[in-house]
Formats: C-alpha cells, structure tokens, sequence
C-alpha cells in the first residue's frame, strides 16, 4: 500500500512559539502534497498545496507568512506554524499524490493535534 | 466554485441494516472522481469508495455500494450489512483535475446493537 506519516502525532507549545509539523511518504514518492485542517466536529479545509522543489500554492484565507510549508524533497514537506496562537489549535491533515506508480488517488496522513496553551 | 453538500449530520442505523448517506456536488466540471472516506475516532482518513464520473457504473466495494446521478449531481452511499465498526463520520469528496479535493461537512454514522 501507499503509507504516509505525520509526526509529531500531538504537540503541546507555548504561545508565541514556531512548531514545525512533518509529512512523509513512506514507501512512494509524491511530488504534490496537501495541507489540510480540521476543527473539533467539522470537516477537512484545504490550507495549501505543496509541490516539490517550488513555492506552495494558499488557498484563500490562509496566511501564507503564518503557515510556511517546504516541500524539499519527493518524500518530505513541513508545514510550520509560526508565532502560534490558541486559535491555530487544530487537527492538521497532510494528504500526498502518488506519482511513481500511476496512482492516481491521494493517501492521508493520521494527522496531527496541535494545541497552543 | 464547486461544493458538497452532506445534508445529514447525523444518522443511525441497527447492526445489520442497510442506511444510505446523501451527498450532492455541484461542479461545472464533466471529468471529476467523487470519493466516500471514513473517519473513525483515531481521526485517519479511510478510503471507502471511488467513482469516476465518466462511468455510469455505480461502485461498489463489498458492503460498501454508491448511488451516482450524474444529471442530478448525486452521490450517495449505501452501507450494507451494517457493523459495529462502521461507525465514524463519513465524508462525501470530490476532486477535479488540480486535485485538490472539497469535502462535505461530514454525516456521523452511530450503530446501535
């Protein structure tokens, strides 16, 4: 199968502080990958769209010097949080595009729980 | 702009029963791919069903079947044979050629033993 990780699963920061967020494909490789965000009980909203080795795309809304993504390589992009705020407290959801294998559909990641104290 | 609509939030449905859950989407797209994922308490996103547009087929996977109007721009998905572990909320998706997808607001689908 297609396996994609997010670490850390759960992170606690303080406000005012950056926290740096992973999404990883672990057995193919992805040169598109998405941002999502999901608030308690609601559904998934796009942030942005990661390609690798260029500029990630924002969607409207988003605050592109607030949340900083870098896709370095096929495998890797991290979504930074920077100068976080109670309010960026979410589920955070990263999804890759299979490339490599004709595939076609995307794999999500398990997510990660940031909250901001 | 497309959307997805999932007008049900909430549904129930007794450990054996068949519940259908409703999506609607409005796209000006004709190629797109629609999506049913499952989402249980561990919060990972579950693929259940896909269903190309270009196929007047409907999907099915196991107990897992789609109801697809094309014209009416439906989608919905019909649970057979429903278990315990079925519950969890389930999002309609539709993705066009840029691939990101749009989710619908989620339905949470409780069994009852």
């Amino acid at each position: 199968g297609a396996v994609v990780s997010q670490h850390p699963s759960w992170v606690i920061c303080k406000s005012g502080t950056s926290v740096k967020i992973e999404c990883r494909s672990l057995d193919f490789q992805a040169t598109t990958m998405f941002w999502y965000r999901q608030f308690p009980k609601q559904s998934l909203m796009l942030m942005a769209t990661s390609n690798e080795g260029s500029k990630a795309t924002y969607e409207q809304g988003v605050e592109k010097d607030k949340f900083l993504i870098n896709h370095a390589s096929l495998t890797l992009s991290t979504l930074t949080v920077t100068s976080a705020h109670p309010e960026d407290s979410s589920f955070y959801i990263c999804s890759a595009r299979a490339t490599d294998r004709g595939l076609y559909e995307q794999y999500f990641g398990p997510g990660t729980r940031l909250t901001v104290t | 702009a497309q959307t997805v609509t999932q007008s049900q939030p909430e549904m129930s449905v007794q450990e054996a029963e068949t519940v259908t859950l409703s999506c609607t989407y409005d796209t000006s797209e004709s190629d797109y791919y629609l999506f049913w994922y499952k989402q249980p308490p561990s919060r990972q996103m579950i693929l259940v069903i896909r269903q190309e547009a270009y196929k007047q087929q409907n999907a099915t996977e196991n107990r897992f079947s789609v109801n697809f109007q094309k014209a009416a721009k439906s989608f919905s998905l019909k649970i057979s044979d429903s278990q315990l572990g079925d519950a969890a909320m389930y999002f309609c998706a539709y993705r066009a050629g840029t691939y990101k997808y749009i989710f619908g607001t989620g339905t949470r689908l409780k069994v009852l033993a």
